[in-house]
């Protein structure tokens, strides 16, 4: 089944310790993106990557780091959680460029910053 | 910067219709549209590409003004299936690559 994977979906952490979302996709999609949801601000882009090694700033990159070494995997790296961090994480792929191709999102993580 | 999206929220009795627009200050290139019920992920409705082009999938559609930098999303007679909240993403001319999404809009449908 084509999809877009994330783990954990639920994570509660305390401020400042490292995490890692994973995100792997088996569509082989050239395009990855992060975003988190909080309410009443919609979906703001954190990172995105065109392609393996590619990766970009989205609108909140703050306090967040990703790699792309493998097209299929597009981790999403908090080095030092805090609180204003807690938020629903969402992974998505897409086939290639944005004007034709729809994005494919993952089922969310959600993460508490204690 | 983030599309605006009106209205907020919309509440439906089944069969009536609603119109969602999205509009952004900056020149756009496409714009997608997406339906997120609670608890899931987004789910893909359309693209529109071009100025003026319209879509259709199933009984909601899309038009997409590039010149105005608007986008409307027609739901007719609507369904209980509908309820949800819209996300408009738009991508913009010379900064493709990027999808930013509007803050919302919440519909429900009551039978």
């Amino acid at each position: 089944e084509a999809q877009v994977t994330q783990n954990p979906r639920y994570l509660i952490t305390v401020t400042g310790k490292k995490l890692t979302v994973t995100c792997s996709q088996n569509m082989n999609h050239e395009y990855m993106s992060w975003y988190r949801q909080d309410p009443g601000l919609g979906l703001r882009q954190i990172y995105y990557s065109m392609n393996v090694e590619v990766t970009d700033k989205g609108d909140v990159p703050e306090g967040y780091k990703v790699s792309r070494k493998e097209k299929r995997n597009f981790p999403l790296i908090l080095e030092s959680p805090s609180p204003n961090q807690t938020s629903l994480y969402f992974c998505a792929s897409s086939f290639g460029q944005l004007y034709n191709s729809p994005l494919h999102f993952g089922n969310g993580t959600r993460l508490t910053v204690t | 910067q983030q599309p605006v999206q009106s209205p907020q929220a919309v509440i439906l009795r089944e069969g009536e219709d609603a119109v969602i627009n999205c509009s952004s200050s900056k020149a756009l290139y496409s714009v997608h549209w997406y339906r997120q019920k609670h608890g899931e992920a987004p789910v893909f409705l359309m693209i529109l590409l071009k100025g003026g082009e319209q879509k259709g999938h199933d009984k909601i559609s899309a038009s997409f003004n590039e010149k105005k930098q608007q986008s409307s999303l027609y739901l007719t007679a609507s369904q209980l299936s509908y309820s949800g909240t819209y996300f408009c993403g738009t991508e913009g001319r010379g900064n493709t690559d990027k999808l930013i999404f509007g803050t919302g809009t919440r519909l429900q449908v009551f039978p």
